[in-house]
């Protein structure tokens, strides 16, 4: 089976970095995906990890450690609009998985 | 062009109506998704089409039924629903084949649906 943990809500202030973790467990595994969702919206691509290391796209970066089945999404210079749930998901035969979401409350 | 559009935005249904989804992308994907999300949960995966032909479907009942007409087309049908299925469902597509390390799906914004 498949299953990705994350913590269910995190706060942070508006100009700070905040960490959202995951951790998985999967029967096969490609990389590890996360996206943004705002209330009332859609799911939006953020990054993809396939390899270990960090990858940094703009404010967010997201690192992957295939040897601990973990990895986070890194968010700097925190603004208003990034209060969104983030979700981590993977890719297994033909499948995406989603974590259960990290609500992120970013406050002025 | 990288959008997912679908359409209606919302629908409100009785139990006893048919209604359909619809969902277009034109970005050359071959896999598309349906998923349905209830408030404040990941989306839930319902079917999978890849090269327009059914691959998975996630033990949904018979009251939905996908179609796949074309490359781009994606429905959704909806018959004697009930008052649970009430959600946001929601659209996606993606390339087939992640070996080359991609993993990405676009998604619609998705259709609200109510059944009273």
């Amino acid at each position: 089976g498949q299953s990705l943990e994350q913590p269910s809500e995190v706060t942070a202030v508006e100009g700070a970095i905040v960490q959202i973790n995951c951790t998985y467990q999967t029967s096969g595994f490609y990389g590890l995906s996360w996206y943004q969702q705002h209330d009332g919206g859609a799911p939006t691509f953020l990054s993809y990890n396939a390899l270990d290391g960090l990858e940094e796209t703009g404010r967010f970066s997201s690192f992957l450690s295939r040897s601990d089945s973990y990895g986070y999404l890194l968010l700097q210079e925190l603004q208003m609009k990034d209060s969104a749930s983030y979700f981590c998901a993977v890719y297994n035969f033909n499948k995406f998985y989603f974590g259960s979401g990290t609500k992120l409350n970013v406050k002025p | 062009d990288t959008e997912v559009t679908q359409t209606p935005k919302h629908l409100v249904m009785g139990m006893t109506n048919k209604k359909s989804l619809k969902c277009e992308q034109h970005m050359g994907h071959r896999a598309m998704y349906w998923y349905k999300q209830k408030a404040k949960k990941p989306p839930e995966l319902m079917f999978v089409y890849s090269y327009e032909k059914l691959s998975i479907n996630e033990s949904v009942p018979s009251r939905f039924s996908p179609e796949c007409p074309n490359s781009s087309l994606l429905n959704l049908h909806l018959h004697a629903l009930q008052p649970e299925d009430s959600a946001l469902y929601l659209c996606a597509s993606s390339q087939v084949g992640w070996d080359d390390g991609t993993d990405t799906q676009y998604f619609g914004p998705g259709t609200r649906l109510t059944v009273l």
